[in-house]
């Protein structure tokens, strides 16, 4: 079936670094994409979002760019800081106000 | 504006026992939606109601699961006869009636222990 996967399960990086999470998507009718972060005992917080007519989309350090040539998504942390350590997952949705299928996680860990 | 509430964040259930899990959501939304999260994997959609309406229900196990959006109060979503693989946490989303992206925003979750 259509499915959500990410490329690294893992991420560990040094504070301040740049960190990037790679996400790959297979449904080609989804317009809408989400990361999420999710921090331990905690439910998903929303980071940023991406519609399907966009490539790119800036938020407070971070980036989403989305490819929809080979079907990826990214999220960019700039300076990423210790608060940034989590799981992070990507999200699509097919139309508005529909469910979102979601991605495994990505679980970034940054060393101070 | 408080954010999705949902209660209790903890529950433990025996083999056969029924579980209740609460879920209001953020003021002004009317659409709720559940998901099931197991142990170190993502999110999986359970069901999607409006106020007295199931919109989408595909993801729910068609046998003793049942979730319901009453005029008044919260959405409830309630397991009956709980075995152990219902261990898991299970997180609500709202969104609101109107608006291009239409964004969920999750609860804090309830944590179900079958033992």
């Amino acid at each position: 079936g259509e499915s959500v996967g990410l490329h690294l399960p893992t991420l560990s990086v040094q504070e301040g670094d740049n960190s990037i999470i790679n996400c790959a998507y297979s449904n080609s009718a989804s317009d809408y994409f989400i990361w999420y972060k999710q921090e331990s005992g905690k439910g998903p917080q929303f980071i940023i979002d991406i519609r399907s007519n966009m490539d790119k989309r800036q938020g407070q350090r971070v980036t989403v760019l989305l490819n929809k040539t080979v079907k990826h998504l990214s999220l960019q942390i700039a300076a990423t800081q210790p608060g940034d350590s989590a799981v992070y997952f990507c999200a699509e949705r097919e139309t508005s106000g529909s469910r979102l299928t979601f991605g495994e996680g990505t679980q970034l860990t940054v060393n101070p | 504006n408080a954010g999705v509430m949902q209660n209790p964040r903890h529950l433990v259930r025996r083999r056969g026992q029924e579980a209740r899990l609460r879920c209001s959501p953020m003021k002004g939304h009317s659409h709720v939606y559940w998901y099931r999260q197991l142990p170190e994997e993502g999110l999986k959609f359970m069901v999607y109601l409006q106020k007295e309406n199931i919109i989408d229900e595909s993801g729910m196990p068609k046998e003793r699961f049942s979730a319901e959006f009453p005029k008044e109060g919260p959405s409830i979503l309630r397991i009956q006869q709980v075995v152990r693989g219902d261990s898991a946490a299970y997180f609500c989303a709202s969104s609101p009636p109107r608006g291009p992206g239409r964004e969920q925003y999750f609860g804090p979750g309830t944590r179900l222990t079958v033992t």
